[in-house]
């Protein structure tokens, strides 16, 4: 079985930068696409982004221009950066694995990102 | 981008209740519909894939229909554990995944 884990800072001052890696265990992501989706308090789903095992992206329009994806095959690690942070970011931040056409099969537990200074 | 519109937001309903989510796309999706159940704290959980297909491990008082841009959710007899918050999703990654805005199932 899959498992992921976020790992990252709780605590971000506005207009800095929020940085978080998902660490895969039990399984390769290979396959995969590695996606990050966020949950601001009391409110909905939002996807943020995917990267691929090659490196490919997609990005949310919304989000776009404020995101970084990246991706160490050799670790089994993805990680995200979304630069220049409001309050309107503040959330749990969950990382996960999504099958092509499918679904969202594994998801880490999630963090809470909450951006304040 | 594809929208995604769930109904109702929330309902209640009693332990053995029928209860049917609906979710409409803004465009044809085919079958690329999922479903996720999440309770208070935890991450989501698949439930339902290629719009109908239940994902392993999941009880069978859980289906799915409908393609293109209609789909459902339907839970036959609800049970006690069944009480959460339900998501569609628009699964096809090629196109950007999006999320349905929730609906809410509470207790009567």
């Amino acid at each position: 079985q899959v498992q992921l884990q976020e790992s990252g800072p709780g605590l971000v001052k506005p207009s800095e930068t929020l940085s978080l890696t998902c660490t895969v265990s039990g399984g390769s992501i290979s396959g995969y696409y590695c996606n990050w989706i966020r949950q601001p308090p009391g409110k909905g789903l939002e996807w943020i982004g995917y990267i691929s095992y090659s490196g490919s992206t997609n990005y949310n329009p919304s989000l776009k221009s404020r995101i970084t994806m990246s991706i160490d095959t050799s670790k089994n690690q993805f990680s995200l950066k979304l630069n220049s942070v409001t309050a309107a970011d503040t959330a749990v931040y969950y990382c996960a694995t999504h099958i092509a056409v499918v679904g969202t099969e594994n998801w880490g537990q999630g963090t809470l990102v909450t951006v304040s200074s | 981008d594809i929208q995604m519109t769930q109904s109702p937001s929330s309902v209640s309903a009693s332990v053995g209740d029928r209860v049917t989510i609906t979710c409409r796309a803004s465009q044809g999706i085919s079958s690329w519909l999922a479903w996720y159940q999440q309770k208070p704290g935890k991450a989501p959980k698949l439930l339902i894939y290629a719009a109908s297909s239940l994902q392993s491990g999941v009880p069978s008082r859980f289906s799915g229909s409908g393609s293109g841009t209609d789909f459902t959710l339907t839970i036959s007899s609800l049970q006690p554990e069944d009480f959460a918050t339900y998501y569609c999703q628009q699964a096809n990654s090629f196109l950007g995944i999006t999320f349905g805005g929730g609906t809410k199932v509470e207790i009567k």
